[in-house]
């Protein structure tokens, strides 16, 4: 079946700008997971999304990141004012459920932000 | 604060060899552990997932173990390829999120 896919593949955009990236989650997944992979940082955790219940957006490094998802399925993850610090790919994950950490999360190709 | 450290940063071997790459981690307390597989400019494939209760988990040519007293996991490669060359990443879950080591680059040359 379809895995995790993200949009776009790659991001350029000048500081200041606000840019969002879109994920879509392996159907049937309730969790969702934003990381961050930047050079000499590793993966980071940005947010997460289980059903209907609140957002843990604990990772989150400023209060330019949002995120947001639809209907329990597609998420946006939104930058505002970009920083030429917010390079770096955006990796999203889905899990069938989180509860326990019983379930493998499947990462999409991830979208490549580029600020100059 | 859990930590994950990953040891070697980097590897190369010839094609054939056997290889231990090495994961530790600070908090035993965890719910499981993943390996993955990262090529470049790629997103992340799992490998294996060992649950805590679990001491390891096998997929044809890789084997993981997991020691949580100890804080360790080692992820074995058995009769390398050119192909197995790629970044190996840990991450262990103790609750929401998964924290993950920096990788080890593996380079398998033929």
């Amino acid at each position: 079946g379809a895995g995790v896919s993200q949009s776009p593949s790659n991001k350029v955009t000048e500081k200041g700008k606000d840019v969002e990236l879109r994920c879509d989650p392996i159907s049937g997944h309730t969790a969702l997971y934003w990381y961050r992979q930047s050079l000499g940082q590793g993966l980071e955790f940005l947010i997460y999304f289980q059903g209907n219940s609140a957002p843990d957006k604990s990772g989150l490094p400023s209060d330019r990141f949002s995120a947001e998802r639809t209907g329990g399925s597609v998420s946006t993850l939104t930058i505002q004012r970009t920083q030429q610090e917010d390079s770096a790919v955006y990796l999203c994950a889905s899990s069938l459920v989180t509860g326990g950490g019983l379930y493998e999360q499947y990462f999409g190709p991830g979208t490549r932000l580029t600020v100059t | 604060k859990q930590e994950v450290t990953q040891i070697p940063a980097a590897l190369s071997v010839p094609e054939g060899e056997n290889l231990v790459l090495n994961c530790s981690f600070t908090d035993s307390a965890i719910y499981n552990l993943q390996w993955f597989r990262q090529d470049p400019g790629k997103g992340l494939t799992s490998l294996l997932l060992i649950q805590s209760s679990q001491r390891e988990q096998t997929s044809g040519r890789l084997n993981a173990s997991l020691d949580k007293s100890s804080g360790r996991s080692t992820l074995y490669i058995a009769a390398s390829q050119p192909g197995d060359s790629a970044t190996y990443l840990c991450a262990v879950q103790a609750g929401t999120a998964l924290i993950f080591g920096k990788g080890t680059t593996l380079s398998v040359s033929s």
